[in-house]
């Protein structure tokens, strides 16, 4: 079954500086979309990004997709001590009609 | 407008007991699922209703978990024997309609078998 792969699995930064995170899958998919999980707000919806779309803005989130690549990336500018968390994508396959999560990225932003 | 309810927050049992897990989703929320995630992975769908319909279960180990989902509205999960390896989080999502819809997560009820 498909599902999404985080790269790089932890990443340590300071507060201010800029944090990417990378996504790979690899069948054809619907939309992926990406995740936040902390022990204070647990698992929250950050952004879809369909599959005819390059690249989505909310906020401080920026998401590129790369279908021919089969690979996504997740920047968030600006980084706050409160983006600390994991990080997860989560792929909508065609022809599979469910989420399947990748094993997530763990993002701490040092004050 | 209020999240997914879970409860409880926190179960210990020993092997081979059983356990029950209550979900109460979003208000007008046709899809409810139930998430396994192991420490260090990410959620893995056990099983997904649409209304009081089972969509997929396909990655439900039927042969000791079972869910239903009363009247389209609560769900509960259970496991009838527990085993070490269930140690995890069981999470409970709910979104309007298709899993292409933002799923919103209960805070999940962390399981520990000894």
């Amino acid at each position: 079954s498909q599902q999404g792969e985080e790269d790089p699995q932890a990443l340590s930064i300071q507060e201010g500086e800029n944090a990417t995170m990378n996504c790979s899958y690899k069948t054809s998919i619907n939309n992926l979309q990406w995740y936040r999980q902390n022990s204070g707000r647990g698992l929250v919806h950050l952004i879809l990004i369909r599959s005819n779309e390059r690249e989505k803005h909310s906020g401080r989130l920026r998401v590129t997709l790369d279908t021919s690549k089969k690979s996504s990336s997740l920047l968030i500018t600006a980084s706050r001590a409160a983006d600390t968390a994991s990080y997860f994508c989560a792929t909508d396959a065609r022809g599979n009609n469910r989420l399947a999560f990748g094993k997530g990225n763990q993002v701490v932003v040092i004050p | 407008e209020a999240g997914v309810a879970q409860s409880p927050r926190y179960k210990i049992i020993e092997k081979r007991q059983s356990v029950a897990f209550w979900c109460n989703p979003i208000s007008g929320h046709a899809t409810l699922y139930w998430y396994q995630q192991i420490l260090g992975q990410g959620p893995k769908l056990l099983i997904q209703f649409q209304n009081n319909g089972v969509v997929d279960d396909s990655q439900l180990p039927k042969d000791r978990f079972s869910a239903e989902r009363l009247k389209g509205v609560d769900s509960t999960l259970k496991i009838q024997p527990a085993k070490l390896e269930d140690s995890a989080v069981y999470l409970c999502a709910s979104s309007l309609g298709t899993p292409r819809d933002t799923q919103y997560f209960g805070p999940g009820t962390r399981l520990t078998v000894l």
